[in-house]
């Protein structure tokens, strides 16, 4: 079974509004951490945001906050004010504490700005 | 600018042909990956050193040789590879392997087995 669902392959957004980028995850461990990062065309991997599981409120980082629900065990990306620069694919990634040091990846959502 | 510097950016080799990617880091991290990542797709983890120890090996081929001289340094030593390894390769660091800290990667080596 998956361990990071992004059920969005692609996702179209005006300049200026915001858009939330979808992730589950399934984890049967209770310390684990989530994360997204944002991969431009040249292929650099971009660290945004990070979210706890003991963490009692939302991430949020400058445009970037992360919608945490535990229980629904999802963690979903809402970037503000979208900007041209913001179009890249997306990754939402998950590090359990008994994972042995690995990162789960999804398959990533590719957003698109439009001007 | 990234704080995880890979070179080369690009490099193309024979099947032949040995080959280095190198990877450094000046943020103090004391763990380490390679990552492949094809296109279109999430990164693949290869390795994990911590501490300078190689800790995870995810069953690469033996084409693929890491080593961490130091701290700082992650190499990536390349021997008689297939058309199939024309991939990005992507080194990151982290403070350490805790669950809890997020890797910093660098631009990548795109490389293209000929």
């Amino acid at each position: 079974a998956q361990k990071i669902t992004q059920t969005q392959p692609g996702m179209f957004v005006q300049e200026k509004e915001a858009v939330t980028l979808d992730c589950t995850y399934d984890t049967s461990d209770p310390s684990y951490g989530l994360f997204w990062y944002k991969q431009p065309s040249s292929g650099e991997m971009i660290f945004l945001i990070y979210q706890g599981s003991y963490d009692q409120q939302n991430a949020t980082e400058g445009r970037y906050s992360l919608n945490f629900q535990k229980a629904r065990k999802s963690a979903n990306l809402v970037i503000s004010a979208s900007q041209l620069g913001d179009s890249a694919m997306y990754f939402c990634a998950m590090r359990e504490n008994t994972g042995g040091f690995k990162t789960i990846f999804g398959a990533g959502t590719r957003l698109f700005v439009k001007a | 600018d990234t704080e995880v510097t890979q070179t080369p950016k690009h490099l193309v080799m024979g099947m032949t042909n040995k080959k280095s990617l190198k990877c450094e880091q000046h943020m103090g991290h004391r763990a380490m990956y390679w990552y492949k990542q094809k296109a279109k797709k999430p990164p693949e983890l290869m390795f994990v050193y911590s501490y300078e120890k190689l800790s995870i090996n995810e069953s690469v081929p033996s084409r693929f040789s890491p080593e961490c001289p130091n701290s700082s340094l992650l190499n990536l030593h390349l021997h008689a590879l297939q058309p199939e390894d024309s991939a990005l390769y992507l080194c990151a660091s982290s403070q350490d392997v805790s669950f809890n800290q997020p890797q910093h990667f660098g631009d990548g080596t795109r490389l293209s087995i000929l």
